[in-house]
Order: structure tokens, then C-alpha cells, then sequence
């Protein structure tokens, strides 16, 4: 079993739709847990890290089920412009290293 | 303006060329970070280093050599060991050398391509 998985995608929903990506991470000890967005080809940038309370930033809501492992990303009325690929990513352990998901590709259609 | 800069954004090299990609940041971040990235696949972690004279292997080291001589600066070289070496190389850095809350700062990454 891979440390992250994702479901690729992509997936293409119209503006204004409600999307869910869902993560799952294989090492029950990891501690720390983020949602990356990297458009097309460029460099990752951090949308929200991930609190085991779950946690809101205006349109985006990540939430964290640490007995299932796994983490989800929810994007409410959906605008262009956030057609990107959403990388899962995983804090390993003390030595800072952070494990990144292969990500899922949103595009968001007029 | 603070930031990370990598350069060049495109590198050509030829099959058996040793070939040196830069990264500097002046955030005034100890930790430093070199990953690689593959078309439909998930970054990789190359070298990271958490301190000045310091420096780990990451997951795929092989073919690959670090430095870290300033806290600036962590250039990458790419040998000619590397047996695929063709891919988009990022650079990252984050404030300190424990990351359990840090966020990682990437550079706009290398892209090097072998002919």
C-alpha cells in the first residue's frame, strides 16, 4: 500500500458545483497532514493544513479521520480558477520530511 | 521580496554530463529540500539538509549529490549516474528543522530534460 493515496481524476464539475476529494495515508503514526495546490506546471503552493478538529477557509474545508486514515478536501461553489491538480500531503516523522500524493486533477468548466 | 529562486527554469544536458541545478532562498529558513517530479506522479524527496554542513538522503539519492556550504544556498547536481534523470526538480525550503505545523516554500523548479 502506497504512504498516500489519491484518486487521480480528474474530475470536471461546472462552476458553482460542490467537490470532495478524499486521502488516505497507510502510516498511522503520522502527525501532521496538508492540502498543496500546484497548477500547471508550477511550483506546489500550501492551501490549508489539515486540524483533527477539521477546519475552514472560506469556500475550502479539510477534514481529518485519523481511525480511518484518512483526509478529505472539500471545495464549495467551485470557480474556475480553481482548476489545479490537489496534492495530499503527510508529515513523516522527525525528520521533517513530508510524503505528497500523486494528486487529483480538478477542472472547473464555464 | 523574499523567496526561493531556482535556476535555470530550463536545462538541456547531454547523456553522461554531470549538470548542477541552483536554489537560494533568503527567507532565513534552516531547512532545505530537493525533490523530484514526474509527469502523473507524486514529489519525491531527493536530499534534504536541516542545517548548514548538514545533509540528508532522501528517497531516491542515487545518482544525485548535494551541498550545503551556506544557509542560502543547497545546489543539486545531477551525475551521470543517474540513470533518468529527464524530470521537474524542485527546490524547497521551511523555517525550521522539526516540520511537524511547517509549511514547505517551493521554488518555480527546474525543468532538465536529457537528449
Amino acid at each position: 500500500r502506497k504512504e498516500v493515496e489519491q484518486d487521480p481524476g480528474p474530475f470536471n464539475v461546472p462552476e458553482g458545483a460542490t467537490v470532495a476529494f478524499n486521502c488516505t495515508y497507510s502510516n498511522s503514526a503520522s502527525q501532521s497532514f496538508f492540502w498543496y495546490r500546484q497548477d500547471c506546471r508550477k511550483e506546489p503552493k500550501l492551501l490549508m493544513s489539515v486540524y483533527s478538529s477539521g477546519n475552514e477557509d472560506g469556500r475550502f474545508t479539510a477534514q481529518l479521520n485519523r481511525a480511518s486514515q484518512y483526509i478529505s478536501l472539500l471545495i464549495r461553489d467551485s470557480k474556475l480558477s480553481d482548476s489545479a491538480t490537489y496534492l495530499c500531503v503527510v508529515y513523516r516523522g522527525s525528520q521533517g520530511n513530508l510524503i505528497f500524493g500523486k494528486g487529483t486533477k480538478l477542472s472547473v468548466k464555464p | 521580496d523574499g523567496g526561493i529562486t531556482q535556476s535555470p527554469k530550463y536545462l538541456f544536458r547531454k547523456e553522461g554530463q554531470n549538470v548542477t541545478l541552483s536554489c537560494e532562498q533568503n527567507l532565513n529558513h534552516d531547512a532545505m529540500y530537493w525533490y523530484r517530479q514526474d509527469p502523473g506522479q507524486g514529489l519525491r524527496l531527493i536530499y534534504y539538509s536541516q542545517i548548514v554542513n548538514d545533509f540528508q538522503k532522501g528517497d531516491i539519492a542515487e545518482g544525485y549529490s548535494v551541498s550545503r556550504e551556506k544557509k542560502e544556498s543547497f545546489p543539486l547536481t545531477v551525475t551521470s549516474a543517474q540513470k533518468n534523470p529527464t524530470a521537474f526538480y524542485l527546490c524547497a525550503s521551511s523555517p525550521s528543522r522539526v516540520a511537524l505545523y511547517n509549511e514547505q516554500f517551493f521554488g518555480p523548479g527546474t525543468r532538465l530534460t536529457v537528449l
